[in-house]
């Protein structure tokens, strides 16, 4: 695809449902990015990936935040037993080799209710 | 927690006058990059300057980084009400953080 694609766009969790978030990159971009913006605020740095290696998940908020990116490619967000305070938009970001341009999808919405 | 600070927090202009954000930061950078983001809308990248370079330009956009004093500025010249929106820098260097952003708008 021509940019970040990240699914769903919105996504509504009972409070203490799992979820999975989707982030599929630029193709050919070795490094993926995951943060969370709350609203109102700057987006919060969670975990960083080159291909399929986590080099950094300083940003994961508890352990029940996983992050995966089994074949370098696409990437996947898990939140477990979800709590209010999860509600945020969570942005995917990847870029190409060398520290270049970091291209952001648009971000799923996640309300905990 | 944020490695990034902005200011202003918050900048109310007229159309037609010229806007300065500034970032600093407190690590050695790769580059610093400045995205805008229009309010419930995805980050749209604005303008990357390299650690070894000390000014870029980009249309109506000017951005100069000064890594003595870990600092860089954003410049918007002649700026209109469709400038209106937030706009963050994001360091790239050992980590990937964004600054807290400021929040610009632009009265017609």
């Amino acid at each position: 695809g021509a940019g970040v694609s990240q699914s769903p766009r919105y996504k509504v969790a009972k409070r203490g449902q799992d979820v999975a978030l989707r982030c599929d990159p630029i193709s050919g971009h070795v490094s993926l990015f995951w943060y969370q913006q709350a609203l109102g605020q700057g987006p919060e740095f969670l975990t960083y990936f080159q291909n399929e290696a986590q080099l950094d998940k300083s940003g994961l908020p508890s352990d029940r935040f996983f992050a995966e990116r089994p074949e370098g490619s696409v990437s996947t967000l898990k939140i477990q037993r979800t709590q209010q305070e999860d509600s945020a938009v969570y942005l995917c970001a990847s870029s190409g080799q060398g520290a270049t341009e970091a291209f952001f999808g648009q971000g799923t919405r996640l309300t905990v209710v | 927690s944020q490695q990034g600070e902005e200011d202003p927090q918050a900048l109310s202009i007229q159309e037609g006058e010229n806007a300065t954000m500034n970032c600093s930061y407190k690590t050695s950078i790769n580059n610093l990059q400045w995205y805008r983001q229009n309010s419930g809308r995805g980050l749209v990248h604005l303008i990357l300057i390299r650690s070894n370079e000390r000014e870029k330009h980009s249309g109506r956009l000017r951005v100069t980084l000064d890594t003595s004093k870990k600092s860089s500025s954003l410049l918007i010249t002649a700026s209109r009400a469709a400038d209106t929106a937030s706009y963050f820098c994001l360091i790239y260097g050992q980590n990937f953080v964004f600054g807290p952003g400021t929040r610009l708008s632009v009265l017609p």
